[in-house]
């Protein structure tokens, strides 16, 4: 069956210092990934789209890598800061439907 | 991008009751989408709709839910018979268009059913 991993429920990391989070899948051929960001009682927040064809995409601070034959996607926030205390999550997308993983909670530490 | 907007925001109802959810997109798009998140959960997506028809459905989204686009604008989720495990956040979400993939999610109306 298909399955969506996100390693590390949780990451704690000093201010300043990049967090990196993961993102692995089994019996899935994605046309893209997606990172989102949610808050606490808030819908989801679209971040970063990555396609099959892509080995990476940025923006600001914000990288993604998608490596298909590992079926892994990485995700980094550079010079991190408090306020990107939040749940990230991974999703694999087609045209009909977005399938989520369970989030990794990121907190960023003054 | 604007979200869209969901009313209401929390509705509390009684087993077996029928409860709508609204999803009022501000602006004229034809791709939509329900997602739920039980309390502490990962988000499941429940159904996509296109073109004032459903586009696909998730093993969730069984008899008791019906989705509508009424007035060419709200597009509604309708639990017919309410159960205690329907209770979760429940996310409209838009895509702008055919060649847009990313999604943006509305607030959420967070159901709790006694």
């Amino acid at each position: 069956s298909q399955k969506i991993e996100q390693n590390s429920e949780a990451l704690n990391i000093q201010e300043g210092k990049t967090a990196t989070l993961t993102c692995n899948y089994t019996n899935y051929s994605p046309a893209y990934l997606q990172w989102y960001r949610q808050d606490p009682g808030r819908g989801p927040v679209f971040l970063l789209l990555i396609r099959e064809n892509e080995k990476e995409k940025r923006k600001e601070r914000l990288k993604v890598t998608f490596d298909t034959t590992l079926k892994q996607s990485l995700f980094h926030i550079t010079a991190s800061q408090p306020a990107d205390s939040a749940t990230y999550l991974c999703a694999l997308g087609s045209a009909r439907q977005l399938t989520f993983g369970s989030g990794t909670q990121l907190t960023v530490l003054p | 991008e604007p979200e869209v907007t969901q009313t209401p925001s929390h509705q509390v109802t009684q087993m077996g009751q029928e409860v709508i959810l609204r999803c009022v997109p501000i602006s004229n798009h034809l791709y939509f989408y329900w997602y739920r998140q039980i309390l502490g959960q990962k988000v499941e997506f429940l159904v996509s709709f296109y073109n004032n028809e459903i586009s696909e459905k998730s093993e969730i989204f069984d008899d008791q839910f019906s989705v509508e686009r009424p007035d060419g604008s709200n597009f509604t989720l309708k639990i017919r018979s309410t159960k205690l495990e329907d209770s979760a956040m429940y996310f409209c979400a838009r895509k702008p268009g055919l060649a847009v993939d990313e999604q943006f999610f509305g607030p959420g109306t967070r159901l709790t059913v006694l």
